[in-house]
């Protein structure tokens, strides 16, 4: 049973429109979630993350929400640039992140037209 | 930032040999490496956790007599999977921890195993 679910396998943005990824999760002990990006040939890159005492944290274009009720996370880009076209990865931890025991999602392909 | 390489990046290896797989941070100390695995269309698994100087903790269902793991210094990990059979066949990738940050994993570039 997959603990981190992302059901979009792809999703298209025009260019400088918002692009919304979306993960949940089942398991209520994630007390620490991350959204990695990762480009074809190359390891995932980290993104942004968000403990799970907080409902929002901003880093530029990017905004992860978290909606622990609904053990709902979603990654805001904005505006989208052809450059954010890649798979992004949900991941959540149960040691704050600081053991490495990241469970990740399927990943949802962006793709970002000019 | 921190680096991690990862070599080789393409393998195909006979079924019956050993392939071994290199993770090297560049810039950081990294006691403590992750090796993960990711079949098509799936998410990536942690396969084994590797601390320096001393036995990597695998998670259930990783056999340790078939993925090797030696994590003899502070800036290098090895994974070597023995006896390679065609269901083996997979993409590997690690990560580490600069221990300066707190959060976000570095990863590899990840190794495409390929065993015919």
């Amino acid at each position: 049973d997959q603990q981190v679910k992302q059901n979009s396998p792809s999703l298209s943005v025009q260019e400088g429109r918002i692009s919304i990824l979306n993960c949940d999760y089942t398991n209520s002990m994630f007390d620490y979630f991350l959204w990695y990006k990762k480009y074809p040939a190359e390891g995932p890159t980290f993104l942004i993350s968000i403990s799970s005492i907080k409902d929002k944290n901003e880093d530029g274009r990017f905004t992860v929400f978290l909606n622990k009720s609904a053990k709902h996370l979603s990654l805001h880009i904005v505006p989208s640039q052809p450059g954010d076209s890649a798979v992004y990865f949900c991941a959540a931890s149960l040691d704050g992140g600081s053991q490495g025991n990241l469970i990740f999602g399927k990943g949802t392909k962006l793709s970002v037209k000019p | 930032g921190a680096v991690v390489s990862q070599h080789p990046s393409r393998v195909i290896c006979k079924s019956g040999t050993s392939v071994k797989i290199e993770c090297r941070s560049l810039d950081f100390q990294a006691t403590t490496m992750f090796w993960y695995r990711q079949f098509p269309k799936q998410s990536l698994m942690l396969m084994a956790t590797s601390n320096e100087g001393s036995k990597a903790t695998y998670e259930q269902g990783v056999e340790k007599d078939k993925f090797l793991i030696n994590h003899a210094s502070l800036t290098l990990s090895t994974l070597t999977v023995t006896s390679a059979h065609p269901e083996d066949s997979s993409f590997y990738i690690c990560s580490a921890r600069d221990r300066d940050r707190f959060y976000g994993y570095t990863f590899g570039s990840g190794t495409r195993l390929t065993v015919v």
